[in-house]
């Protein structure tokens, strides 16, 4: 599997300041994907990201929140724009498999908002 | 709405014990099952995939699927407390993009 690094690990912002977390994978894959995993709950993915194109954003997730970009097949960003604390989460990127559509994790982002 | 059920739990089990991690899923069509395992603080891991009505087993992991029942788990056979976490559930729904839905998760303590 891919090895897949974030940054940063964790970091903790004030209200209405933008993060910019980063996703870099030791390889090339096709598809990469955000999540958000809020405290005690499971993860919910807010967009899939492939190079070369817009992402593409799930139900709820709009791109004046959470930009993303692609600028190839080994990188990606997600940037948390105007912050409050409800946008206190964890933040993990995912890559495919390449050859089934299994997903790895990156180690996550633990945001926390003031 | 496309969903995938878990219980929260806790579920515990006594060291050397089976335990039994169970999930249900709405999409008749649905292709892809997977079980993820995350530590508290860490992200999730995959630990099995299974594509076909039956069983598969890996080591002392088993997941079982029926397709008919849209039920999936994950027995854990002679579990250890180093099995203590919480597992995912994780649907592929044919959302396209190899959109998978996850489950809230069962968190799992194995009491030595």
């Amino acid at each position: 599997s891919a090895v897949i690094s974030q940054k940063p690990s964790r970091d903790i912002c004030q209200r209405g300041t933008s993060l910019t977390i980063q996703c870099q994978v030791d390889s090339q894959v096709t598809m990469m994907f955000w999540y958000r995993q809020q405290p005690g709950q499971s993860l919910t993915l807010i967009a899939t990201a492939n190079q070369g194109s817009e992402a593409t954003y799930e139900s709820g997730f709009v791109i004046d929140k959470f930009p993303i970009s692609r600028p190839n097949l080994t990188f990606s960003t997600l940037t948390v724009s105007n912050m409050s604390p409800e946008d206190s989460s964890i933040y993990l990127c995912s890559v495919d498999s390449g050859s089934t559509d299994t997903q790895y994790f990156g180690p996550g982002t633990r945001l926390t908002v003031l | 709405q496309k969903e995938v059920e878990q219980n929260s739990g806790p579920l515990s089990v006594p060291e050397g014990a089976i335990a039994s991690l169970n999930c249900t899923y709405s999409d008749r069509g649905s292709q892809s099952f997977f079980w993820y395992r995350q530590y508290s603080g860490k992200s999730p891991e995959l630990i099995m995939s299974i594509y076909s009505n039956g069983d598969k087993e890996d080591g002392r992991f088993t997941a079982q699927l029926n397709k008919a029942s849209q039920y999936v788990s994950l027995l854990i056979r002679d579990s250890q407390p180093s099995d203590s976490a919480t597992y995912l559930c994780a649907v592929n729904m044919g959302g396209g993009y190899q959109k998978v839905t996850f489950g809230i998760g069962t968190k799992l303590q194995v009491i030595p």
